[in-house]
């Protein structure tokens, strides 16, 4: 299946700062979506973007497929910001459509 | 419903004993798949469902595990005979199907915490 690893595994910040997270994946995909874990364990999703730019509020996300990474941004934190971040990926081939690969995580923790 | 409902929220259970797990997808959604989150595994896929076309099995860790999906909407996840190894955070998540075979965004349940004694 597709590796995919995620940077930096922990990041700390204080309260606006911004910070950049990373997604490297090892093979072309069709499907990339960012999520935020909240501290209930709930996955929210934030971006569904297999390539291009997009941007809500505050965050906003690259993927560059063909140098197969994604970048998440965040702009002026929030303690309400902290949490897991994952980066998933759908291979566009083979047996394993459907199914999202997940990387390991970058956990935020943003101080007032 | 407005998102993914997952039933129980939480499950405790003594090892041997069989469990089921329940996920209501969001109307509408061809494709339901189950994953399972774990400390020392991390994210990973279970089994994927999609319309009536058979399922792919292929993440299921033993032949313990089994998973139906009635009528194209609710799924059960079962496990027999649990292990304390399979203690694990348990999550549904449902998608349209986009450009034919791919799917579009996956929408995640909050998942069911099975605690296995």
């Amino acid at each position: 299946g597709i590796q995919v690893e995620q940077s930096p595994p922990d990041l700390i910040l204080q309260e606006g700062a911004n910070s950049t997270l990373r997604c490297n994946f090892s093979d072309s995909v069709n499907n990339l979506q960012w999520f935020h874990q909240n501290p209930w364990g709930q996955l929210i999703n934030l971006f569904y973007i297999p390539s291009g730019t997009k941007q809500n509020g505050r965050l906003s996300a690259t993927t560059v497929a063909t140098e197969r990474y994604s970048l998440l941004y965040i702009s002026s934190s929030q303690t309400t910001d902290s949490g897991v971040y994952f980066c998933a990926v759908e291979a566009d081939r083979g047996s394993t459509l459907g199914r999202l690969y997940f990387g390991r995580g970058t956990q935020l923790t943003v101080w007032p | 419903g407005a998102g993914v409902s997952q039933s129980p929220s939480n499950k405790v259970t003594e090892k041997g004993k069989d469990v089921e797990l329940r996920c209501d997808p969001i109307s509408g959604h061809t494709a339901l798949y189950w994953y399972r989150q774990s400390l020392g595994q991390g994210l990973e896929f279970l089994i994927y469902f999609q319309g009536n076309s058979a399922p792919d099995k292929s993440g299921l860790p033993s032949d313990r595990f089994s998973a139906e999906r009635t009528g194209g909407s609710v799924s059960t996840l079962t496990i027999q005979r649990t292990q304390q190894e399979d203690s694990a955070v348990y999550l549904c998540a449902s998608s349209m199907i986009a450009r034919g075979l791919f799917t579009d965004t996956q929408y995640f349940g909050p998942g069911t915490r099975l605690t296995v004694l």
